[in-house]
C-alpha cells in the first residue's frame, strides 16, 4: 500500500526566504508524485511532477521538488518566497492505475 | 468555460434532505472523481468513474450516490447526512483512468469544490 507523510502541518517564513516543504511516501512500485497547491476558496492546481528521469524537477511559480529514491522523500523548495504563495500544499503519490494518496497538507504562511 | 465547473459552491443542508452536487468538464476528459476534504484530514477518494462506469467506489456510504451520465458531468446525490459528512467536496476529471501495465498516468484537474455543512 502506498502512503504519505508531510512534515509539519503549518510552515511560516518570510517573504523573500526559501522555503522548504517536505514530504516523505512508501511505495512498493516505483512512484509517480506530485505536489499540488490550493489557495483559499479553490480546488487543488498541479504544481509539478515526477515520473522518472531527472530527479530534480521544475514546477510552475519557480517551484522545484527533489526526488530522493534513498530517503524515500520528494521535498517541494522555492528559492525567494512571495505573499500570493501562501496556500496550502499537498504532496501526493500514485502507482500506475492513477489513484492518488494525498499527504495532510502544510500550511504556508508568509510573512512581510 | 473551461477546465472543471462546480455547481452550488456552497450548500447548507439539513439532515432529512435531499440535495445534488454537480460537476461539469470541458476539458474532453474521459475520467472523473469525486473527492472529500475534511479539515486536519488528508484528501479521500470516494467514486471513480471512467468512460461512464464506475471504477472505484472506496467504501463510501450509501447515503452518498454517485451519477455519470455522460463523460462530461457527474452528479454526487445526498440524502440523511449527518454533520460529520460537512466538508470540501471535489470533483476531478482527467484523460482517463490509467489501469494496467503500458497505460500512461494522466494528470488529474480539479473542481473549485462545494463546501457542504450539514446541520
Amino acid at each position: 500500500a502506498q502512503s504519505v507523510t508531510q512534515l509539519g502541518s503549518h510552515v511560516s517564513v518570510s517573504e523573500g526566504a526559501l522555503v522548504l516543504l517536505r514530504c516523505n511516501y512508501s511505495s512498493s512500485v516505483p512512484p509517480y508524485l506530485f505536489w499540488y497547491v490550493q489557495y483559499p476558496n479553490q480546488g487543488l492546481q498541479l504544481l509539478l511532477k515526477y515520473f522518472s528521469g531527472d530527479t530534480l524537477v521544475q514546477g510552475i511559480k519557480g517551484f522545484e521538488a527533489e526526488f530522493k529514491r534513498s530517503q524515500s522523500s520528494f521535498n517541494l523548495r522555492k528559492p525567494s518566497v512571495h505573499w500570493s504563495d501562501a496556500a496550502e500544499y499537498f504532496c501526493a503519490v500514485s502507482d500506475k492505475g492513477g489513484k492518488l494518496i494525498f499527504g495532510q497538507g502544510t500550511e504556508l504562511s508568509v510573512k512581510p | 468555460e473551461t477546465g472543471v465547473t462546480q455547481t452550488p459552491r456552497h450548500l447548507v443542508m439539513g439532515m432529512t434532505n435531499k440535495k445534488s452536487l454537480k460537476c461539469e468538464q470541458h476539458l474532453g476528459h474521459n475520467a472523473m472523481y469525486w473527492y472529500k476534504q475534511s479539515a486536519k484530514k488528508p484528501l479521500e477518494l470516494m467514486f471513480v468513474y471512467n468512460f461512464k462506469e464506475q471504477t472505484e467506489n472506496n467504501s463510501v456510504p450509501s447515503r452518498f450516490s454517485p451519477e455519470c451520465p455522460n463523460s462530461s458531468h457527474l452528479f454526487l446525490h445526498l440524502h440523511t447526512l449527518q454533520p460529520e459528512d460537512s466538508a470540501l467536496y471535489l470533483c476531478a476529471s482527467s484523460q482517463d483512468w490509467a489501469s494496467g501495465s503500458g497505460s500512461s498516468y494522466n494528470e488529474q484537474f480539479f473542481g473549485p469544490g462545494t463546501r457542504l455543512t450539514v446541520l
